[in-house]
């Protein structure tokens, strides 16, 4: 099946450094994305992984990548309150065609 | 900048009116989707375009069509809104393949 799940709620304090996680049960997934979404948005592309990888670091940003346990993560570090919005991962899957499964989302408030 | 449009950015329609939404790319890639996205869920697929062909999820409701008259353009009719049918709508586009994709602003539909 594909079912991708988040937890829906994280908060945190400016500065702080923020993980937002999700867990995945399809194991073909060929690239697994984190996109960004700010009220009334549309949904900006922040990162992707890469399957084979373990760890993508980008800036503030790192995914980590565990696929034995099929579970993703992002973190965000000395986060900012322009970094509250709703987190979406997604996943592409091998012979999927085009199709992206996403995520519940998680919402990230970031507080002074 | 290369980007992907949506107009309007809101529209309202009336319970059973005709309403078409569109998108329209610059980044010239081959694949266009459509995204259906209610309050607080994540973003389900309704169909995509590989070049010309078209490609429609299963669980999408006859209801939904779409128009790929050119690389540049792709549109949403809905023939019959239904309350049930309000949301934003999301087009993405991607090169092609398993490849990323990239989000429109959004169009948020009000049926009254």
């Amino acid at each position: 099946g594909e079912d991708v799940e988040q937890s829906l709620f994280l908060s945190v304090r400016e500065g702080d450094s923020s993980v937002i996680n999700c867990t995945y049960t399809d194991s073909s997934s060929t690239y697994l994305y984190w996109y960004k979404q700010e009220p009334g948005a549309g949904l900006q592309l922040l990162t992707y992984i890469f399957s084979n990888m373990d760890m993508k670091q980008d800036q503030r940003l790192t995914v980590l990548l565990n696929k034995k346990d099929k579970h993703l993560s992002l973190r965000i570090a000395d986060t900012q309150t322009g970094d509250s919005a709703i987190y979406f991962c997604a996943e592409s899957l091998t012979g999927g065609g085009n199709k992206l499964t996403f995520g519940t989302g998680t919402q990230l408030k970031v507080e002074l | 900048d290369a980007m992907v449009i949506q107009n309007p950015r809101y529209q309202v329609t009336q319970f059973g009116k005709p309403v078409t939404l569109s998108c329209s790319q610059t980044l010239n890639h081959n694949v266009m989707y459509w995204y259906q996205q209610k309050s607080s869920q994540a973003p389900k697929l309704l169909f995509h375009y590989y070049d010309k062909d078209f490609n429609n999820e299963a669980d999408t409701p006859d209801n939904f069509q779409s128009r790929r008259p050119n690389t540049s353009f792709c549109f949403l009719d809905i023939r019959s809104p239904g309350l049930g049918d309000a949301a934003m709508y999301l087009c993405a586009t991607s090169r092609g393949g398993i490849d990323m994709q990239f989000f429109g602003p959004g169009t948020r539909l009000t049926v009254l």
